[in-house]
């Protein structure tokens, strides 16, 4: 067990819609990363959240936005969703955001677009 | 620019046998490389990585990498493979100034009695 949680473990839903994934990063972690996992992309880094501010982004579509909140939990929020869109989504934290510190995965939540 | 590419997108061993699975780099920065293990159905856990010095890293579970700047290499290996080994392996390089990785596509690794 890595300490990071995400919820829901699983989420199935039609093209078109909106959905929200949660993450509560280790305790005292201050960076969140989320990835998303694909058969045909493998891992891809979207997003860092470093202490509620955005640090650094990767291969996120516009109809994707993340937010990290006070208490440092972090949602991912997926809009207009297609079926391309299906795919795992990991949430990781680290302590700092320090490029030498590891960062420990969540379970993942699957995502499936029907 | 960092980009990673694992040599395989499955390898089959014997119990017991070298277990060896393949991973070059590219980096525009000196690179701090990782190996992560991803069991079924759960995140991805750190094997080991490499940032600076020693090029010969221990990781856990038996397994080492070496980092080979000359060959941009840093394969993953284990002198005796484990059933507990079989998994998905994720090789993955982060520039030096950069706190994001990059993964490779991921290596299947299959044990067999």
């Amino acid at each position: 067990d890595s300490g990071v949680t995400q919820t829901p473990k699983h989420l199935i839903t039609a093209t078109g819609q909106r959905v929200t994934l949660r993450c509560s990063p280790r305790s005292g972690d201050l960076s969140v990363y989320w990835y998303q996992q694909s058969l045909d992309q493998g891992l891809q880094f979207l997003i860092q959240y470093y202490n509620g501010e955005e640090r650094a982004k990767g291969n996120i579509l516009e109809r994707f936005s993340a937010q990290q909140f006070p208490d440092l939990h972090s949602e991912l929020n997926l809009s207009s969703l297609e079926l391309g869109d299906s795919a795992l989504y990991f949430c990781a934290s680290s302590a700092t955001r320090d490029y030498n510190n590891e960062q420990f995965f969540g379970p993942g939540t699957r995502l499936t677009v029907l | 620019a960092q980009s990673v590419t694992q040599l395989g997108s499955h390898v089959s061993v014997s119990e017991g046998a070298l277990v060896l699975l393949r991973c070059n780099y590219s980096s525009s920065v000196p690179p701090y490389l990782f190996w992560y293990v991803q069991y079924p159905n759960q995140g991805l856990q750190l094997l080991l990585k490499y940032t600076t010095g020693a090029t010969l890293v221990k990781g856990i579970n038996g397994f080492e990498a070496e980092f080979k700047k000359s060959e941009t290499s840093f394969h993953l290996t284990k002198p005796s493979a484990h059933m507990s080994d079989a998994a998905e392996y994720f090789c993955a390089v982060r520039g030096s100034g950069y706190s994001t990785l990059t993964f490779g596509k991921g290596t299947m690794l299959l044990v067999s009695p």
